[in-house]
């Protein structure tokens, strides 16, 4: 079965940090990761995807991921952290290109002054 | 605009009440969700549909059920409402390797 783990349910940076946001999976094929954001009281809103090709990927708002196939891991980084970031990120994977897209548990990012 | 929007955005209703969501997706995507996200935030898929026929049906009391008139629309009708059905329901839709879109939620409290 496909599962995602999300490392840390909350992660405090300091403003202008890095910020790393852990998430490993299991799969027995290549899947397709994503990585989205949820600001408090709104929907989900689509950071950036991993389908096929470059590893490292581009998102929105300075976020990027890197896709580790030896490591099953596709964690965000951000290399700067600003206050507009404070929101909780979820990870999630499609393994079988059907239909369920699964979702880690959330981590919830602080942003300190 | 282009979107997955969703109605109502609040829903407040006693124990025992019979309730709507509605959900429309203009993206033209073929395969539309619905996921429920409880107060810690854990979102899980109800249910998916892919032009007008249930792909996934995840362990949920048949209490919910959906229904899609067509491929654009996805709504969620809930019977006897209880307690624990408290929670935010996102409506979602997708096309294979592209994500899935969200609509903004409806936060469904039961008193």
């Amino acid at each position: 079965a496909q599962s995602v783990t999300q490392l840390g349910s909350h992660v405090s940076v300091s403003e202008g940090a890095l910020v790393l946001l852990r998430c490993n999976y299991s799969s027995s094929v290549p899947p397709y990761l994503f990585w989205y954001v949820q600001y408090p009281n709104q929907g989900l809103q689509l950071l950036l995807k991993y389908t096929t090709g470059a590893t490292l990927v581009k998102g929105i708002n300075g976020f990027e991921a890197e896709f580790k196939k030896s490591e099953t891991s596709f964690h965000l980084t951000k290399p700067s952290a600003h206050m507009s970031d404070a929101a909780e990120y979820f990870c999630a994977v499609n393994m079988n290109r059907d239909d369920k897209i699964i979702f880690g548990k959330g981590t919830r990012l602080h942003i300190l002054p | 605009d282009t979107a997955v929007s969703q109605t109502p955005k609040y829903l407040v209703t006693q124990m025992g009440n019979d309730k709507s969501i509605k959900c429309e997706q203009n993206l033209g995507h073929d395969t539309m969700y619905w996921y429920k996200q409880d107060s810690k935030k854990f979102l899980k898929i109800m249910f998916s549909y892919n032009n007008k026929e249930l792909i996934i049906n995840e362990t949920v009391p048949n209490r919910f059920s959906p229904k899609s008139p067509d491929k654009a629309h996805l709504n969620l009708h809930i019977n006897s409402l209880e307690l624990g059905d408290s929670a935010v329901y996102f409506c979602a839709s997708s096309l294979p390797g592209t994500g899935v879109f969200f609509g903004p939620g409806t936060r469904l409290t039961v008193l």
